[in-house]
């Protein structure tokens, strides 16, 4: 099973400022045939289910803001908010679907700080 | 509008069986894979099972093979998950989810808004 490892657990950034978050797996999730990184990024507000932000590690999804993007390759990923909003409070979760079982990361809460 | 809609969640005893049900509407429900995720409170999400478009390739998470099975009726539009000889750890809220393709590996770009299980004697 590939086990998908997010750091860190939580992170408080100031509105207007950046956020990272890091998702590393355990094997390679890149496919050579196509090129493309089976690995998706998802937000979780509270009292909801989860929204798909990216998907092919990269490719946001239709509606969701630019300030989301997502980049890395082969094991290791990132999500970037390239401008915290109070909105965008949440927990981030990466997943794999390069295998079976499909595994998610951990998760990330994104505070205000 | 897309959508989809779980039932069938409740409380019951350890051993007990449970069947979960999952109406899509909004979109042609025989062109994609279906998923079943699973969050336990406070925790956060893990994958329990997959079927293809036409049901030609399913898949569980370890933690319930031979104990769930996953099958969907292009009838009735239904995605459901069958779980026997529940567990306490299976004690969770319950996502349908939509994959984006026809297979299994693609992302998940529809959720459901979940149905809970409780596992308790």
């Amino acid at each position: 099973d590939i086990v998908m490892t997010q750091s860190p657990d939580s992170l408080a950034v100031s509105l207007g400022e950046r956020a990272t978050i890091n998702c590393k797996s355990s094997q390679s999730v890149l496919y050579a045939s196509n090129n493309k990184n089976y690995l998706a990024w998802y937000q979780q507000k509270p009292g909801q289910p989860p929204k798909l932000l990216i998907s092919w590690a990269s490719t946001r999804e239709s509606g969701v803001p630019d300030r989301f993007s997502g980049s890395g390759s082969g094991t290791d990923f990132t999500l970037t908010i390239s401008s915290l909003q109070a909105e965008d409070v949440a927990v981030y979760y990466c997943q794999q679907y390069f295998s079976t079982p499909l595994t998610f990361g951990g998760g990330t809460k994104v505070e205000i700080k | 509008e897309v959508q989809l809609v779980e039932s069938g969640g409740d409380l019951v005893q350890p051993g007990r069986s449970l069947r979960l049900s999952c109406a899509a509407s909004g979109f042609t429900f025989d062109d994609y894979a279906m998923h079943w995720v699973r969050q336990a409170p406070g925790k956060g999400l893990e994958w329990v099972s997959g079927i293809s478009w036409n049901s030609g390739t399913t898949a569980y998470a370890d933690s319930v093979k031979g104990r769930f099975t996953i099958s969907r009726d292009s009838a009735k539009n239904s995605l459901y998950l069958q779980m026997n000889s529940l567990r306490v750890e299976d004690t969770a809220l319950y996502y349908c989810a939509k994959g984006k393709y026809q297979l299994l590996l693609g992302a998940f770009d529809i959720w459901g808004q979940g149905t809970m299980v409780t596992v308790s004697s």
